[in-house]
């Protein structure tokens, strides 16, 4: 698991904070990614950057920025946020290629109060 | 469109016992198929996957997954339950020669295994 980390590992924040996720990976891979996982519901993809550009973006608020300043860091910076955006936010790396695994960070608990 | 399938929300198993743990897809075309596993708290660790060849898959902690192109489908397997497998389970696809395209996951099994 200390392939991909993520800081901080929980969060708590009200509607009107600022925050950011960081995600790091030790694999030398050149894609990551960003997920949200909720209680009841699927895994979502929230944003995908392959060497280091963005390549998909699921419709995800505003109020979620993502940042790639290398192919080694991925951020997740967050600003007035909703209650409904409580969740795990995993981080996950892979080498560009289909068949290729994805492996995934810890995660990052936050809770928007 | 690709899609998958875990048709049980939670599947409970005396250890000891076999297990299974399953999930169908649909794609148009050949699919990479992945097994996953997230224990409380933490992130998804990988298992096993199907590219190509053995339709058997080997992969962590003693788990096994049966690539079924007929019957779409792609179940994980264990011969023997252990307590320390309860998890939550999830199977993913992607298309082969798809040019990247995100990986779909399922809803996810959670699996209990009863001492």
């Amino acid at each position: 698991e200390t392939g991909v980390t993520q800081t901080p590992r929980h969060l708590v924040m009200g509607m009107t904070n600022k925050k950011s996720l960081k995600c790091e990976q030790h694999l030398g891979h050149n894609a990551m990614y960003w997920y949200k996982q909720s209680a009841k519901k699927p895994l979502e993809l929230m944003f995908v950057y392959s060497l280091e550009e963005r390549v998909e973006n699921n419709s995800v608020p505003s109020r979620f920025s993502p940042e790639c300043p290398n192919s080694s860091h991925l951020f997740l910076h967050l600003h007035t946020l909703q209650p409904e955006d409580s969740a795990l936010y995993l981080c996950a790396s892979s080498q560009l290629a289909e068949q290729e695994t994805q492996y995934f960070g810890p995660g990052t608990r936050l809770l928007v109060l | 469109a690709q899609s998958v399938a875990q048709p049980e929300d939670q599947v409970n198993v005396a250890e000891g016992n076999p297990l299974t743990v399953k999930c169908t897809y649909s794609v148009s075309g050949n699919p990479y198929l992945f097994w996953y596993v997230q224990y409380p708290n933490r992130g998804l660790q990988f298992l096993l996957k199907y590219i190509t060849g053995d339709n058997l898959v080997k992969g962590s902690y003693g788990f096994e997954a049966e690539f079924n192109k007929s019957q779409t489908s792609f179940h994980l397997k264990k011969p023997s339950a252990l307590v320390s497998d309860s998890a939550l389970y999830f199977c993913a696809v992607r298309v082969s020669y798809s040019g990247n395209t995100p990986l779909v996951f399922g809803k996810g099994t959670r699996l209990s295994v009863i001492a």
